[in-house]
């Protein structure tokens, strides 16, 4: 594709719901990585994927966060029992490998809103 | 925690004039990027300087690196209003050379 999209672009949810967030990387790019950025912060890096693997999940904030990808491709960040501290802009990166000298290219992000 | 903390938080600078923004990093890093994000275009990769270079240059960028000192500048000659944006440092940890982390950014903001 011409470049990382994510949907959707904006999800409102009341607090306790569930909400999927998805991601479709540089087709062929193997790395993909997941960042939260709250109103006026830097990135908050949640994980990253080498392929289908997570080697690395710590950045995740709790057990109410999940990720997968499937294919090697899309990837979906899932928040169970949403809270309104979870309301940010999610944004996925993907790159061509997973090392750092490698560049992320971005997608637009989901801004969640949870009331 | 943060790896990169950038300083100031905002600057303001009138259009022509140089912007230098700071980045300080807590462990060894094996590279560093610079990125920007605004509304329009989101968040976009500007440069990467490898943990062996002390300086490199992509048009009016200037980007420094001091290992010693766990610090890195972007410096922008001859700003215009285009520049107007947030500027992240991001730097890996020398033991996971793939997990990305980025700081809080430095809101710049150019002056007509």
């Amino acid at each position: 594709g011409a470049g990382v999209s994510q949907s959707p672009s904006n999800k409102v949810t009341e607090k306790g719901k569930d909400v999927e967030l998805r991601c479709d990387p540089i087709s062929g790019h193997t790395a993909l990585y997941w960042y939260r950025q709250s109103l006026g912060q830097g990135l908050e890096f949640l994980i990253y994927f080498q392929g289908n693997s997570a080697p690395d999940k710590s950045g995740l904030p709790s057990d109410r966060f999940s990720a997968e990808r499937t294919g090697g491709s899309v990837s979906t960040l899932t928040i169970q029992r949403t809270q309104q501290e979870d309301s940010a802009v999610y944004l996925c990166a993907s790159s061509s490998g997973l090392f750092s000298y490698n560049e992320q290219f971005f997608g637009p992000g989901t801004r969640l809103t949870v009331l | 925690s943060q790896q990169g903390e950038e300083d100031p938080q905002a600057l303001s600078i009138q259009e022509g004039e140089n912007a230098t923004m700071n980045c300080s990093y807590k462990t060894s890093i094996n590279n560093l990027q610079w990125y920007r994000q605004n509304s329009g275009r989101g968040l976009v990769h500007l440069i990467l300087i490898r943990s062996n270079e002390r300086e490199k240059h992509s048009g009016r960028l200037r980007v420094t690196l001091d290992t010693s000192k766990k610090s890195s500048s972007l410096l922008i000659t001859a700003s215009r209003a285009a520049d107007t944006a947030s500027y992240f440092c991001a730097t890996d940890e020398n033991s996971s050379a793939s997990k990305i982390i980025f700081g809080s950014g430095t809101r710049l903001s150019i002056r007509p």
